[in-house]
């Protein structure tokens, strides 16, 4: 298996602008999350789901942040519309139930 | 209060240091612990997995959880140049409705010095 795979790996955008980050988790993984990364705020999860269905998306920050996995081998995170303050990294990563988490190599965001 | 805390550092130290990071938890429901690394521009990678109070070893490494003070620790002796990354613990939540979610600390910058 190749591993998490995500699109774009660097994404630069305007103020305002619609973004969409793409993830592929490993085959036969059940669980899928996003997470974004920050020098200030480190790496926080923003939504996880189970079986393809969203369990607990307290950590996305506005409305202005969805995200879907319309099956088990492709999720998206959506911003719109998109704001400076979101400029991160954006971590996809996928797992067993209670077994090790593999990351993707993240999504460079920047909003300008 | 964050479910998870950790104090992000950053950490300096000479090649051949004990070096010790930590990270408290709130939640008595968190059971599965865990330690990952993360290089520059890469995504984080497992280092170590627990579930039980104690002490785990693996070579350089070794891993400790107090469940009673919800306290989890990673010790690296002898340290090298190579260990230099952030490390970030984990805690998976096993129990409630949030079953199954995977929460970080911020993560601590370690940096090994020749």
């Amino acid at each position: 298996d190749a591993g998490v795979i995500q699109s774009p790996r660097h994404e630069v955008t305007e103020m305002g602008q619609e973004v969409t980050l793409r993830c592929k988790p490993i085959s036969g993984h059940d669980y899928l999350f996003w997470y974004r990364q920050t020098m200030m705020r480190g790496l926080e999860l923003l939504i996880y789901f189970n079986n393809n269905v969203p369990i607990d998306d307290s950590g996305m920050p506005e409305d202005r942040f969805s995200a879907k996995m319309p099956n088990a081998s492709f999720s998206t995170l959506k911003i719109q519309p998109s704001e400076p303050r979101d400029s991160a990294v954006y971590f996809c990563a996928s797992s067993l139930l209670r077994e090790e988490a593999f990351f993707g190599q993240g999504t460079r965001l920047t909003v300008v | 209060q964050k479910e998870v805390e950790q104090d992000p550092g950053p950490l300096s130290v000479p090649e051949g240091a004990i070096v010790s990071l930590n990270c408290t938890y709130s939640n008595s429901a968190f059971q599965y612990f865990m330690w990952y690394r993360q290089y520059s521009r890469k995504g984080p990678e497992l280092l170590m997995y627990t579930y039980s109070s104690g002490n785990k070893e693996d070579g350089r490494f070794t891993a400790q959880v107090d469940k009673s003070s919800k306290y989890i620790s990673l010790f690296i002796r002898d340290s090298q140049p190579s260990d230099s990354a952030t490390y970030l613990c984990a805690i998976y939540n096993a129990g409630g409705t949030s079953y199954g979610k995977l929460t970080f600390g911020q993560g601590t910058i370690l940096t090994v010095h020749p």
